[in-house]
């Protein structure tokens, strides 16, 4: 059964200081998505990663994907107050096309 | 539509009602999702749609609740008797196809059973 850990699940931090948030799987995987949800909002995609290795960037934020270890990294550089949000980890098990299993999520606060 | 859009947006229900929460999808999108989400946890899978076919129904936690998609576009969650337990925000969910791409969510349904 997979099943999908993230941590830390609240981070408090400073404006323009760096952080990582990390997601691990227990079992095989070949995709890994990460979300964004504001206070009251939906859900918001913000990276796909689909093979071993892949990195991928959008203006602060960086994710990468290491298959082997089964994990994924969510990293944050240089923090501004507009990244205060809780940010979810979404995995896919090799044996379904579709159904994915949600990390609790990493309630980030950066403070000015 | 420009994004999925779900309604009603709140909803409040006696113990023991039933009720219905609507989905309009992307236009075009194949695959739809149906999501639970308590407060302060990840969403969990409900159910999935292809086009108008209920692939996986999984994760209904009861025989009261009902999904249906008839004509591969709206789909409505049903959910009879309700209880308290059923408190959450139902998250519908589209995309394009195939198991790779990314999905698109709507706002939610927040129900509170009474």
């Amino acid at each position: 059964e997979l099943k999908v850990e993230q941590n830390p699940l609240f981070l408090s931090m400073q404006e323009g200081k760096n952080y990582t948030i990390y997601c691990n799987y227990s079992t095989t995987s070949d995709r890994l998505y990460w979300y964004r949800q504001d206070p009251g909002k939906s859900l918001e995609s913000l990276f796909v990663l689909l093979s071993n290795g892949a990195v991928k960037q959008e203006g602060r934020l960086m994710a990468s994907l290491d298959t082997k270890a089964r994990l994924s990294t969510l990293h944050i550089t240089a923090a501004v107050h507009d990244l205060s949000a809780t940010y979810f980890c979404a995995v896919g098990g090799v044996d379904s096309n579709y159904q994915l299993i949600w990390g609790a999520g990493t309630k980030l606060i950066i403070k000015p | 539509g420009a994004g999925v859009s779900q309604s009603p947006r709140y909803k409040v229900a006696k113990r023991g009602q039933d009720v219905a929460l609507r989905c309009d999808p992307i236009s075009g999108h194949v695959s739809l999702f149906w999501y639970q989400q308590a407060l302060g946890q990840g969403p969990e899978f409900l159910t999935y749609f292809q086009n108008e076919a209920q692939l996986d129904k999984s994760g209904l936690p009861s025989d009261r609740f009902f999904a249906e998609r008839p004509e591969g576009s709206v789909s409505t969650l049903k959910i009879q008797r309700t209880q308290q337990e059923d408190s959450a925000v139902y998250l519908c969910a589209s995309s394009l196809s195939g198991r790779n791409t990314e999905a698109f969510f709507g706002q939610g349904t927040r129900l509170t059973v009474v």
